[in-house]
């Protein structure tokens, strides 16, 4: 079966770091997204990984380990404007045709 | 900006009524997608489009009617919908479904069934 679990919500501090993790069980892994998604807004695409390791671009880091089926997103020197729900996503590939499960989301609430 | 759009923005509509909701992506993308967003839920495939055929209906009740003329357009028409219906209805597309490549996401059409 497939199941992507994330923590429903976390808060942190505005300058401090935060880890959301992710955990994932597919029958055809072929990659792993992150989303941000502000309240009222679209997804929008933060990283991807399909091999194992650590993938930085800016202030935010996604790791891979696909024999533990895990993922986390680092967000480091948190802005208020980080405040929003994380998605986890697994693109699952059956044959020719790869759809993403997504996670139910890790709210993220930045505190000054 | 991200290049899919979304009308309308709002819908509220009673139970027997009939609308259409629309969808473009102006990124030259083969593939398009609708999901439904409800709350504490993950988002949820309804269906799949790749180059303007139909490649996945995720169990997705008759009274939910899909339409996709060309690839840059992507409507779902809805009729004798349920108050659980309410829910944000997400657009998005991508290159085309067997590449790796991230999906772009329209702002949603908030939906709510009286």
């Amino acid at each position: 079966g497939q199941n992507i679990d994330q923590p429903t919500e976390m808060t942190a501090t505005e300058g401090a770091i935060v880890q959301i993790n992710c955990t994932y069980q597919t029958s055809g892994f072929n990659g792993l997204f992150w989303y941000q998604q502000h309240a009222g807004e679209a997804p929008t695409f933060l990283s991807y990984n399909v091999l194992d390791g650590l993938e930085e671009k800016g202030r935010f880091s996604s790791f891979l380990s696909r024999s533990k089926g895990y993922s986390y997103l680092l967000l480091k020197e948190l802005q208020m404007k980080d405040s929003a729900s994380y998605l986890c996503a697994v693109r699952d590939q059956r044959g020719s045709q790869g759809n993403l499960i997504f996670g139910k989301g890790t709210k993220l609430s930045v505190k000054p | 900006e991200t290049g899919v759009t979304q009308t309308p923005r709002h819908l509220v509509m009673g139970m027997t009524n009939k609308k259409s909701l629309k969808c473009e992506q102006h990124l030259g993308h083969n593939a398009m997608y609708w999901y439904k967003q409800s709350a504490k839920k993950p988002l949820e495939l309804m269906f799949v489009y790749n180059f303007k055929e139909q490649t996945e209906n995720n169990s997705v009740p008759s009274r939910f009617s899909p339409e996709c003329p060309n690839s840059s357009h992507l409507f779902l028409h809805l009729h004798t919908l349920q108050p659980e219906d309410s829910a944000l209805y997400l657009c998005a597309s991508s290159q085309d479904m067997r590449t790796s490549g991230e999906q772009y996401f329209g702002p949603g059409t908030r939906l709510t069934v009286t």
